[in-house]
């Protein structure tokens, strides 16, 4: 069965530190795999998505992610992160019904 | 502007008053579904449609029901809402339900059954 894990449940930063957090999932065969966003109040919204081709997907907002099929991995990076990105952020995988499989997310906190 | 919609938005009820959320999207999109928030455990599915009159069981259908009378809508049903089932609950959709579809998602509905 496919899985995800997300090891870091919260992690708070200064503005302008650097950001990665760390996805890991469970499947064996062809995967495609996303990064959702919720800042508060809202719904998700797509970061970014891996399908194939080249490993290391940007997305927007200045966010990145490196798919390392070896380790299983899938982290979203982001070089400086200002306090607008505090957020709670989803690592998801495709499931084979056509759904989301999530991972239990990260709150990222950004301290001006 | 392509969208998900819910209503309501934030629902608090009592313990066996049936209720239902609606979920409409205006994309055309085929695939519709619908999640369960719950601190510490994510995003899990709880019902979903491949098309019109097609739906089924996600990871958490008990308990709930849906249905798929027109392609762009989808309500979620509560026939006796219990407290376990107090939740952030989010739509949505999709083009086809392919893998390498984006999923669209509706602003939630906060619900609290007491």
């Amino acid at each position: 069965a496919q899985s995800v894990s997300q090891h870091n449940h919260h992690v708070i930063l200064s503005e302008a530190a650097s950001l990665e957090l760390g996805c890991n999932y469970s499947y064996g065969g062809t995967v495609n795999l996303f990064w959702y966003v919720q800042y508060p109040g809202q719904h998700l919204q797509l970061l970014l998505k891996y399908f194939s081709g080249d490993p290391l997907v940007k997305g927007i907002k200045g966010f990145e992610a490196e798919f390392i099929k070896s380790k299983f991995s899938f982290n979203l990076r982001k070089p400086s992160v200002q306090w607008s990105d505090t957020a709670e952020y989803f690592c998801a995988i495709g499931g084979s019904q056509g759904n989301l499989i999530f991972g239990k997310g990260t709150k990222l906190s950004v301290k001006p | 502007e392509a969208q998900v919609t819910q209503n309501p938005r934030y629902l608090i009820t009592v313990t066996g008053k049936k209720l239902t959320v609606t979920c409409s999207q205006n994309m055309n999109h085929e695939y519709m579904s619908w999640y369960r928030q719950d601190p510490g455990l994510g995003l899990r599915q709880i019902y979903y449609s491949m098309n019109v009159e097609v739906t089924d069981k996600g990871d958490v259908p008990e308990g709930y029901k849906v249905s798929r009378k027109e392609k762009r809508n989808f309500p979620l049903i509560l026939e006796s809402p219990s407290p376990n089932q107090t939740s952030l609950y989010f739509c949505a959709s999709s083009e086809r339900g392919s893998l390498t579809d984006t999923q669209y998602f509706g602003p939630g509905t906060r619900l609290t059954v007491l």
